[in-house]
């Protein structure tokens, strides 16, 4: 099984700021990385797969990039609905899994 | 737009079986996987299994001794049962749509395990 390894584990952050989060892997997953934001009683919302695709209606302040076993999140510049929980996802080799999170507060 | 909708007893006695049912609406069954994933209160996400609409399946191997997943396409509907239930599966369980990523999820369902 592949463990997926978020840093930090908490970000603290103003509105404005860039957040640069990191997603690393266990062993290759190729291109087959997902990001997710989950906010309190939600369910989490795609909005990166395959890396670097944004899903559908995901505003462009957020970007993925990395492959193998290095990932990055990057939100440009953080709104204030940007706060909240992201996971990554790979599935790449089964059983799909997912990484522990990193949640980014407001400072 | 494709809307999936988790259905089923929020509350399940230890050793008995734990029965969910998703509803997909807007969309049909008929194509694409559809998945399970559960989320203890506080903790992290854990993949259970998908089914394809041909009824192919797929499951985590530390659960696959305890899990089922069925398809009803006439329902546009897709089922998990999970026997044996302790207080470890409880969590909030969602269901979604995809095989490698998951595009549309459920809003998800509490069920508690406990006498």
């Amino acid at each position: 099984e592949i463990v997926l390894t978020q840093s930090p584990a908490i970000l603290s952050l103003s509105p404005g700021e860039r957040a640069t989060l990191s997603c690393r892997a266990s062993q290759s997953v190729s291109s087959y990385l997902a990001w997710y934001q989950q906010k309190p009683g939600q369910a989490p919302r795609l909005l990166i797969y395959d890396a670097s695709n944004r899903a559908t209606g995901i505003p462009a302040r957020f970007s993925g990039s990395g492959s193998g076993t290095d990932f990055t999140l990057t939100i440009s510049s953080l709104e204030p609905e940007d706060f909240a929980v992201y996971f990554c996802q790979q599935g790449s080799n089964w059983p799909p899994t997912f990484g522990g999170g990193t949640k980014v507060e407001i400072k | 737009q494709v809307q999936l909708q988790e259905s089923g007893p929020g509350l399940v006695k230890p050793s008995e079986t734990l029965s969910l049912t998703c509803t997909v609406s807007g969309g049909s069954i008929s194509t694409y996987y559809w998945t399970w994933i559960r989320q203890p209160p506080g903790k992290g996400l854990e993949w259970i299994g998908y089914i394809y609409f041909t009824g192919s399946t797929n499951y985590n191997p530390s659960l696959k001794s305890r899990v089922t997943i069925s398809v009803d396409t006439s329902k546009n509907q897709f089922s998990l049962k999970l026997s044996s239930v302790t207080a470890a599966d409880t969590a909030v369980y969602y269901c979604a749509r995809g095989l490698n990523s998951y595009d549309h999820w459920g809003q998800g369902t509490l069920v508690t395990v406990s006498s």
